[in-house]
């Protein structure tokens, strides 16, 4: 059984850089037929991709243009587990963030989700 | 981009009754090389995160109860609730994963009339 846990702070100042993580237990952020993924809900409950990475002979990312510009996702092989790493932070961030497994041969598996507030 | 429509943005349905939302993609979303169509349905309950109902358009997740269908090809996607229940309140989203970005449909409410 696949589980995702996630960790992070719930409050971030405007202008900081928020990161989360999410640890992986029953695959490998290595695995050859997944994709790591990063998903928010705002307040007004849209679901927004964020991002992804995953690992098919070389490590590659995939960003949603409205936030290329300030985030990052990070695979991290010796912990088994991603991270999250979105800078310049605005009030707009504020969300519920989710971790998520997506691959095709498979149903997807998501975290429990972090609410994350932007505010001074 | 992948386009997701869903329809409509709520609905009503006395119990036991039948429930069908739909879902239109702009784009095909099935892999020819395989004949899967890379949609899932999700069910969210406030607090909670989406719970996987149905993937590869028409699969059930394990667990799910078998009044939830999924039915659809290419570009246009349902799902049923055969006989709708109280603890089926809850917002229905699809979701593609056929192509980056991914993209979810704007979600349809489910009540009891």
């Amino acid at each position: 059984q696949v589980l995702l846990r996630q960790s992070g702070p719930g409050l971030v100042k405007p202008s900081q850089t928020l990161s989360l993580t999410c640890a992986i237990s029953g695959d490998s952020v290595s695995s050859d037929f997944a994709a790591w993924n990063w998903i928010r809900q705002s307040p007004s409950g849209g679901l927004e991709w964020l991002g992804r990475t995953y690992y098919r002979s070389k490590w590659s990312y995939d960003y949603a243009v409205s936030v290329k510009s300030r985030i990052t996702i990070s695979p991290d092989t010796s912990k088994n587990q991603f991270s999250l790493h979105l800078n310049s932070v605005t009030p707009e961030d504020t969300a519920v963030y989710y971790c998520a497994r997506v691959a095709f041969r498979v149903s997807p598996v998501w975290g429990q989700g972090t609410m994350v507030t932007v505010s001074s | 981009d992948i386009v997701m429509t869903q329809s409509p943005d709520s609905l009503a349905v006395s119990l036991g009754e039948r429930a069908t939302i739909s879902c239109k993609s702009s784009l095909s979303i099935l892999d020819i090389s395989n004949n899967k169509n890379y949609l899932t349905w999700y069910q969210q309950k406030p607090g909670q995160p989406p719970k996987v109902l149905i993937y590869w358009a028409s699969t059930r997740e394990s667990g799910v109860p078998d009044r939830f269908s999924g039915s659809g090809s290419g570009t246009d996607f349902a799902l049923t609730i055969s006989s709708l229940q109280t603890e089926d309140v809850a917002v229905y989203y699809c979701q593609q994963y056929y192509s980056p970005p991914l993209t979810f449909g704007g979600g349809t409410k489910v009540e009891i009339k």
